[in-house]
């Protein structure tokens, strides 16, 4: 089955303590990115990969790193989580750009206390 | 910068209605435009995509038109049903063809 992978889905942190959100596809696809999404805010972008290697910012970037060693994964990084990364995260990839039908992870709620 | 509204932002309606929901976007040089469904506790489903040379697309019950020249987009649900409840978002691909520009969605609730 295509799909995205997130995990954990829930996760609950302490400030400061530096977590990993994972992200996998099975569908070969080029291009990935983080979202983030809060109440009135919507959805926003945080960091997209074009392919193996490339990485750039998105809207809101702050506090946040990525990698893309493989194609197939795009891990998102927390190196000191504070209280207003506090969100819904959602991993997305598509097959070049997204200017193809996005596929999204089920999300992954973190708590930063 | 390019914004996208969704009105309204939530809608009852009683099963079996025909409904549309609303997205608008102020800049309508885009690439194309997405309709997503999301689930409570569950990530977001594409339904709909629509290229900016097209007009519209069909799947199912579902129905998504363009008008670039207005800036507009509606999602026609046919027939709805309970299980047709949900959260719709619509986006549109920002200039540069990395980012989706996400509206702020419309909650629908569909009484049996």
């Amino acid at each position: 089955e295509a799909q995205v992978t997130q995990n954990p889905r829930y996760l609950i942190t302490v400030t400061g303590k530096k977590l990993t959100v994972t992200c996998s596809q099975n569908m070969n696809h080029e291009y990935m990115s983080w979202y983030r999404q809060d109440p009135g805010l919507g959805l926003r972008q945080i960091y997209y990969s074009m392919n193996v290697e490339v990485t750039d910012k998105g809207d809101v970037p702050e506090g946040y790193k990525v990698s893309r060693k493989e194609k197939r994964n795009f891990p998102l990084i927390l190196e000191s989580p504070s209280p207003n990364q506090t969100s819904l995260y959602f991993c997305a990839s598509s097959l070049y750009s997204m200017n193809t039908e996005a596929f999204f992870g089920q999300g992954t709620r973190l708590t930063v206390v | 910068k390019q914004e996208v509204t969704q009105i309204p932002a939530a809608l009852s309606v009683p099963e079996g209605e025909n409904l549309v929901l609303n997205c608008s976007f102020t800049d309508s040089a885009i690439y194309n435009l997405q309709w997503f469904r999301q689930d409570p506790g569950k990530g977001l489903t594409s339904l709909l995509l629509i290229q900016s040379s097209q007009r519209e697309q069909t799947s199912g019950r579902l129905n998504a038109s363009l008008d670039k020249s207005s800036g507009r987009s509606t999602l026609y649900i046919a027939a709805s049903q309970p299980g047709d409840s949900a959260t719709y978002l619509c986006a549109v691909l920002n200039q540069a063809g990395t980012a989706l520009i996400f509206g702020k969605g419309t909650t629908l609730s569909v009484s049996s």
